[in-house]
């Protein structure tokens, strides 16, 4: 199956501090999320982005789906902005189930 | 107000019980799933269902069953059969291949 890899597996930053992280895949995808799971547990959809850039505020990523890979940009960090980023990664056919990577730990300190 | 909801929010289990997990969404979503997670690791996927009465296994399905009756609908029985059922437990739902969106979880402890 497909195989998905973030870094790093940890980041601490400075409040205000800018961060990238990385998500690599192993094969074509019909379908990237990035999700931060908050301290409880709840997995709040940050973009749906399986090609191309897009923006949220703070937040943007950017998916260069013909060399697999995906980035989530963290600018101007803030403390809530810490918990766990996750990639996942649906590769297509005739299922929808999502592949996740391992997660990036952020702790942003005040 | 449209979304998923997981209930309970925490379950205890003694050992040899089947507990089921309830999940259930109002966002007219044609398919569900569920997830595993464990303290420190990513979501595994436990089964996942595209139409009503119809589910197939994920990737960690033994110890687990499902039913899909009703579209709005996705309950997820831990079996007796399952020797490692703590864990944190996680349901979805998408149109298709578009954005899944999540519940808040189920955590279950075996005493």
């Amino acid at each position: 199956g497909i195989q998905v890899e973030q870094s790093p597996p940890d980041l601490i930053l400075q409040e205000g501090a800018n961060s990238t992280l990385r998500c690599n895949f192993s094969d074509s995808v019909n379908n990237l999320q990035w999700f931060h799971q908050n301290p409880w547990g709840q997995l709040i959809n940050l973009f749906y982005i399986p090609s191309g850039t897009k923006q949220n505020g703070r937040l943007s990523a950017t998916t260069v789906a013909t060399e697999r890979y995906s980035l989530l940009y963290i600018s101007s960090s803030q403390t809530t902005d810490s918990g766990v980023y996750f990639c996942a990664v649906d590769s297509g056919g005739s299922n929808y189930k999502l592949t996740f990577g391992k997660g990036t730990l952020l702790t942003v300190n005040p | 107000d449209g979304g998923i909801t997981q209930s309970p929010k925490y379950l205890f289990r003694k050992e040899g019980q089947n507990v089921t997990l309830s999940c259930e969404q109002n966002l007219n979503h044609d398919a569900m799933y569920w997830y595993r997670q464990d303290p420190g690791q990513g979501l595994r996927l436990i089964y996942y269902s595209q139409i009503v009465n119809d589910f197939q296994k994920g990737d960690i399905a033994e110890g687990y069953s499902v039913s899909r009756e009703k579209k709005e609908s996705f309950p997820l029985t831990v079996t007796s059969a399952q020797k490692n059922p703590t864990a944190f437990y996680l349901c979805a739902s998408s149109i298709g291949h578009d954005t899944q969106y999540f519940g808040p979880g189920t955590r279950l402890t075996v005493l």
